[in-house]
């Protein structure tokens, strides 16, 4: 159980273009929603939180224009990287925190397998 | 805030060799532990977690066992395989600050056959 798919796994794409990547839950209700960022051989960097059905939470330096989220039902959070240049070219990967399993801030976090962009 | 430190990598071992990649934490509260793997070009899966002080988290012949009084979550394996060569995360949440997961910096094992 827990399954959180990603899409699309790969994007190669013109500076300038917006990208869309979603993340689903395939098995459970997800209130919360995390999108992070990777750089190479190095940590996640937590980019915003979102909530079903109300803004997302952004992390300090992180641009709110330039990367849109929108989690607008309880299985389906999207993160739009705006007119993307080289520089947003990184490995981005989304989880997703069961709501209602009573755990409170012990519940897990499930994890996508992650979108590798590129921007040329 | 919330904090994790975990050894650094890389780390290099012969398959049947034990495993330990320590980890160690400062959090408000009373928070959950996790270690997290990471295969190459994939995301990040749940190995194991914790949630109380003295639990033993265990999967896939991996365990770590939160201690309070060290502020550590090591984790152990008693003999390794080539298929578990990945980075490996520990992380916690629901300290400070609040859902969000603050992880480790990760580290890095590759096992030699």
């Amino acid at each position: 159980g827990a399954v959180v798919s990603q899409h699309p796994s790969r994007v190669i794409c013109k500076s300038g273009t917006s990208v869309k990547i979603e993340c689903r839950s395939l098995d459970f209700q997800a209130t919360t929603m995390f999108w992070y960022r990777q750089f190479p051989k190095q940590s996640l960097m937590l980019m915003a939180t979102s909530n079903e059905g109300s803004k997302a939470t952004y992390e300090q330096g992180v641009e709110k224009d330039k990367f849109l989220i929108n989690h607008a039902s309880l299985t389906l959070s999207t993160l739009t990287v705006t007119s993307a240049h080289p520089e947003d070219s990184s490995f981005y990967i989304c989880s997703a925190r069961e709501g209602f399993g009573g755990l409170g801030p012990h519940q897990p976090q499930h994890f996508g397998d992650g979108t590798r962009l590129s921007i040329l | 805030g919330d904090s994790v430190t975990q050894m650094e990598g890389p780390v290099t071992l012969s398959e049947e060799a034990f495993l330990t990649i320590n980890c160690t934490y400062t959090a408000t509260g009373y928070p959950s532990l996790f270690w997290y793997v990471q295969y190459p070009g994939e995301g990040l899966q749940l190995l194991l977690k914790a949630t109380k002080a003295d639990d033993k988290g265990s999967n896939k012949g991996f365990e770590a066992t939160y201690r309070k009084e060290t502020t550590s979550f090591h984790l152990e394996k008693g003999s390794v395989q080539v298929s578990d060569s990945a980075v490996y995360f520990c992380a916690l949440s629901g300290g400070g600050s609040n859902y969000k997961l603050t992880f480790g910096k990760g580290t890095l094992l590759t096992v030699n056959p």
